[in-house]
């Protein structure tokens, strides 16, 4: 059964500190992953990664895939108040529009 | 900035009653979906669909349906409501299946409350 997993569920930190959030996945013909932010109501897009080794990188986001190790993993630097939210890592199979969402990490950044 | 809709935003009713959760979007996409979401818990998916006419059920057994007469247009309806379909339900939508467009648009959402 394809699955997502992220780890750690919930993470608290101060500002201006860095984090590492990490999603890892057991999925049939792998063709993409996504990282999410979702803050009160709907997620909002950050990345899609689908090559190996190569970072993506927004601001203080940066994100990188391992599709040997099936992992990603989703960094910010220098963090902030308004990066306190749940990030939702998702997979995309071949010959399927579905996402398989992870349950999420809770983020909070206190000042 | 998507453009992706969904009415109403918040909504509380009573058991037994009728409801349509209305989602739109401008953006001309083929695929559209529903998930189903409960405070602080994963993103469940409970249908899909690839265009006009065309619906399928998600991952998570819902008691609600839903239909695509247009393409803009992909309402989710609940003959019956009760206490048990109180939750957050989101809608999505994506324009195709070409690695570059596989991202999903989701709407804001909308909170109902059956009491």
């Amino acid at each position: 059964e394809d699955k997502v997993v992220q780890s750690p569920l919930s993470l608290v930190v101060h500002e201006g500190d860095t984090v590492t959030l990490n999603c890892s996945y057991e999925v049939t013909n792998f063709r993409s992953l996504l990282w999410y932010k979702q803050e009160k109501k709907a997620p909002t897009f950050l990345f899609m990664l689908t090559s190996s080794g190569i970072e993506k990188k927004s601001g203080r986001l940066s994100s990188i895939l391992d599709k040997k190790e099936l992992f990603s993993i989703l960094n910010i630097t220098a963090t902030q108040t308004g990066d306190s939210a749940v990030y939702l890592c998702a997979v995309e199979a071949y010959n399927t529009d579905k996402l398989i969402f992870g349950t999420g990490t809770r983020l909070q950044v206190f000042p | 900035e998507a453009d992706i809709y969904q009415t109403p935003r918040y909504l509380v009713i009573g058991t037994g009653k009728k409801i349509t959760l209305e989602c739109s979007q401008t953006m001309g996409h083929d695929k559209m979906y529903w998930y189903q979401q409960d405070p602080g818990m994963e993103l469940h998916l409970i249908h899909y669909s690839y265009g006009v006419n065309s619906t399928e059920k998600g991952d998570l057994s819902s008691e609600s349906t839903v239909s695509r007469i247009r393409t803009e247009h992909f309402p989710l309806t609940l003959e019956s409501a009760r206490p048990s379909h109180t939750s957050q339900y989101l809608c999505a939508s994506s324009a195709g299946t070409s690695v570059l467009y596989n991202e999903q648009f989701f709407g804001p959402g909308t909170r109902l409350t059956v009491l």
